[in-house]
């Protein structure tokens, strides 16, 4: 099976920008996690998305969104870019249902200049 | 309550020998706890995971031990290698949820 892909790999926006980032998971799985890495925060939980609705959230501002497409593809946007916003955005894949194994993504590498 | 703390920061080990990450945690309804090991510029890879029903679980040479009263769970990588030399982060997670992660630990083997 092929493993989870994220798209672009690397970005650089400004300030004030918005992005959208893209996610296609595991053939199968129906749960697409986001997460946000930095060196300071660590691993922080964005939101979670099965079948096509938010299943759970994580403690970011409302400039953070995603949305979920019929064939489990997930695609995360963050409005009005901040310097803080610069991070590692990963993306996890889970079949949503029983054992709760989730697979990374190699992540997009988002720079705010 | 939602914390894992994660120690040590980072540790040398030389080749062959045993390398022992410790966890800790305060919520008593995390069900899951599984270890993620990061190269440079890669996403975390899951390594092994672990049940609170089990005191132990090994997949080769990595071992998970679990301690449910002292709600803490540490990794052990036996024979460390050189290639095992990468980021190692701890996390937990209750009813399906979200993945709490721990701060990390950067370990270093020496040839």
């Amino acid at each position: 099976k092929a493993g989870v892909t994220q798209t672009p790999r690397y970005l650089i926006k400004t300030r004030g920008q918005q992005v959208t980032l893209s996610c296609s998971p595991i053939s199968g799985h129906r749960s697409v996690s986001w997460y946000q890495q930095t060196p300071g925060q660590g691993l922080q939980f964005l939101f979670e998305y099965f079948s096509e609705t938010q299943r759970n959230k994580g403690n970011f501002p409302g400039r953070f969104s995603g949305r979920q497409f019929s064939n489990s593809r997930s695609e995360m946007n963050v409005s009005t870019l901040e310097l803080g916003d610069s991070a590692l955005y990963l993306c996890a894949s889970s079949s949503g249902q029983g054992p709760y194994e989730q697979f990374f993504g190699p992540g997009t590498r988002l720079t705010v200049l | 309550q939602q914390q894992v703390k994660q120690s040590p920061q980072s540790l040398i080990v030389q080749k062959g020998g045993i390398s022992i990450i410790n966890c800790a945690y305060e919520n008593t309804a995390f069900d899951y706890f599984p270890w993620y090991q990061q190269f440079p510029g890669k996403g975390p890879a899951l390594l092994i995971a672990i049940r609170p029903d089990v005191s132990e679980k090994k997949e080769g040479r990595f071992t998970i031990s679990f301690n449910k009263s002292a709600k803490q769970f540490s990794l052990h990588i036996m024979d460390s290698q050189p290639g095992d030399s990468a980021t190692y982060f701890c996390a937990a997670t209750a009813g399906r949820r979200a993945l709490t992660f721990g701060s990390g630990t950067r370990l270093q083997v020496q040839p």
